[in-house]
């Protein structure tokens, strides 16, 4: 079946720290892969996606590479902000059933 | 422009009442989702809808019950609320595609139901 996995949080860093967000999946078939964002009252928005192995996915100096040997699609991102304060949800797409799969969120908080 | 809208915003309630949540989009996508978000944030898929057809339906009880009057709108009706229906619901939608990078889901902003 399908199933994604990402680490627990909250994962709390500084003002300009290095940030990786672990996600693994588990799939059948060739499935999109997505880095979803939540910010604190409001609804999921898309942060970015990578559609075929060893797509990078990149948006607001996020990345993401879709890793099929690992089954892996780590968010990183190079120098967090406060703003950056909010849930990432991991997810994966099964283009067969258009079933997404969703990752249990990893709450990220940045201190000044 | 708000792309995937949701009525209302918060809902508080008295359990064993009957309410509905509306949810519209403008994106012109042929399929439309229901998903419900715990206390700790999981997502749960209940209902999708694909051209006003009922494609998935997860094990939902049957007190929810979705309903889609044309591509651009999916309601929720909620009978006889319990207190665990508590939670925030998102509607989504997308335009499902063969191999096309459309899939991608545009989530609405949430109601967020409070049953006392």
């Amino acid at each position: 079946g399908n199933s994604v996995t990402q680490m627990e949080g909250p994962v709390t860093l500084s003002e300009e720290a290095f940030l990786t967000i672990n996600c693994t999946y588990t799939a059948t078939g060739y499935p999109s892969l997505f880095w979803y964002v939540q910010y604190p009252g409001e609804g999921l928005q898309l942060l970015l996606k990578a559609t075929k192995a060893d797509d990078k996915g990149s948006n607001k100096g996020f990345e993401a590479t879709y890793r099929k040997e690992t089954t892996s699609f780590h968010l990183e991102k190079g120098s967090v902000q406060v703003s950056d304060s909010a849930v990432y949800f991991c997810a994966l797409s099964d283009r067969s059933f258009n079933k997404f799969y969703f990752g249990s969120g990893t709450k990220l908080n940045v201190k000044p | 422009d708000t792309a995937v809208s949701q009525t209302p915003k918060y809902l508080v309630t008295q359990m064993g009442n009957d309410k509905s949540i509306k949810c519209e989009q403008n994106l012109g996508h042929d399929t439309m989702y229901w998903y419900k978000q715990d206390s700790k944030k999981f997502l749960k898929i209940m209902f999708s809808y694909n051209n006003k057809e009922l494609i998935i339906n997860e094990t939902v009880p049957n007190r929810f019950s979705p309903k889609s009057p044309d591509k651009a709108h999916l309601n929720l009706h909620i009978n006889s609320l319990e207190l665990g229906d508590s939670a925030v619901y998102f509607c989504a939608s997308s335009q499902v595609g063969t191999g096309s990078i459309k899939e991608t889901q545009y989530f609405g902003p949430g109601t967020r139901l409070l049953v006392l």
